[in-house]
C-alpha cells in the first residue's frame, strides 16, 4: 500500500456514460494531482489542488471535471469521453504544492478504457 | 521552457550495471528525481538529489548530477531481473514547483 489509494483499478465505459475516479490519501499531504499516462507519451499533468483549491488546469477538456472536497480526497468525474481518453490515470500527493523536497507519492492508477 | 529527455530503452544482463541517462533544460531545477514504474503499477520514488549535490549513493543506486551539462544519471549496480521496469527522471524548479517527467526508459534485464 503506497499511502495513496485509487479506485477503481480498472474501468471500461461507453462514450455516453458518466463515471468517477476516486483518490484517497492519509499522509497528511496538502496537495493532490491528477496525471494522465498514455502509451508512448510523457506523463501529462492534468490538475493540481493545493489546500482544496484548484491551482492548475492544463488545458484539459471539460469532459474531465475534478473535485477536491477535502485535503484527503480527490475525484475525477468523467462524461462523454472519447476513445483517445483511454489511458492510465494516476493520482499523486505531496506535502505542499511547490514543496516537492520528497517528490510526490503516487497511487497505482486507474486503467480506463473508453469503448 | 521545461523539458526532460531520456532514451527510451536499455537492455542489460543480470549482474551487470545499468546506467540510465536524463537531460533537462531548466537551469532553475531544485530537485531531481528517479521514479520506477513496474507493470500495472503507479510510480514509486526511488531516490532524489538536490541540485547543489553532484552525487548520491543509496545501496545499489548511484545518482550523478552534472549541473553544468544539465545531465542526470542513475546507475544500478548488480542489476537483477526484478529491476526490469520503466524508470522516469523528473525535476522540480523554483519557478513553478511542478514535477516535470521525462518519457521514461524501459529497462530490460536478461537472465
Amino acid at each position: 500500500e503506497t499511502g495513496v489509494t485509487q479506485t477503481p483499478r480498472h474501468l471500461v465505459m461507453g462514450m455516453t456514460n458518466k463515471k468517477s475516479l476516486k483518490c484517497e490519501q492519509h499522509l497528511g499531504h496538502n496537495a493532490m494531482y491528477w496525471y494522465k499516462q498514455s502509451a508512448k507519451k510523457p506523463l501529462e499533468l492534468m490538475f493540481v489542488y493545493s489546500l482544496e483549491e484548484r491551482v492548475e488546469n492544463n488545458s484539459v477538456p471539460s469532459r474531465f471535471s475534478p473535485e477536491c472536497p477535502n485535503s484527503s480526497h480527490l475525484f475525477l468525474h468523467l462524461h462523454t469521453l472519447q476513445p483517445e481518453d483511454s489511458a492510465l490515470y494516476l493520482c499523486a500527493s505531496s506535502q505542499g504544492f511547490g514543496d516537492s523536497n520528497y517528490g510526490y507519492t503516487f497511487g497505482s492508477g486507474t486503467r480506463l478504457t473508453v469503448v | 521552457g521545461e523539458d526532460v529527455e531520456q532514451s527510451l530503452f536499455l537492455s542489460v544482463r543480470e549482474g551487470d550495471s545499468s546506467v540510465i541517462n536524463c537531460t533537462y533544460t531548466d537551469s532553475s531545477s531544485t530537485y531531481l528525481y528517479w521514479y520506477k514504474q513496474e507493470p500495472g503499477a503507479g510510480l514509486q520514488l526511488l531516490t532524489y538529489i538536490f541540485s547543489n549535490m553532484d552525487m548520491k549513493q543509496d545501496q545499489r543506486l548511484t545518482v550523478l548530477l552534472n549541473k553544468k551539462d544539465k545531465h542526470l544519471s542513475l546507475r544500478i549496480a548488480d542489476t537483477q531481473t526484478g529491476d526490469s521496469a520503466i524508470y522516469f527522471c523528473a525535476e522540480t524548479t523554483s519557478n513553478t514547483g511542478k514535477l516535470i517527467f521525462g518519457q521514461g526508459t524501459t529497462l530490460q534485464v536478461k537472465p
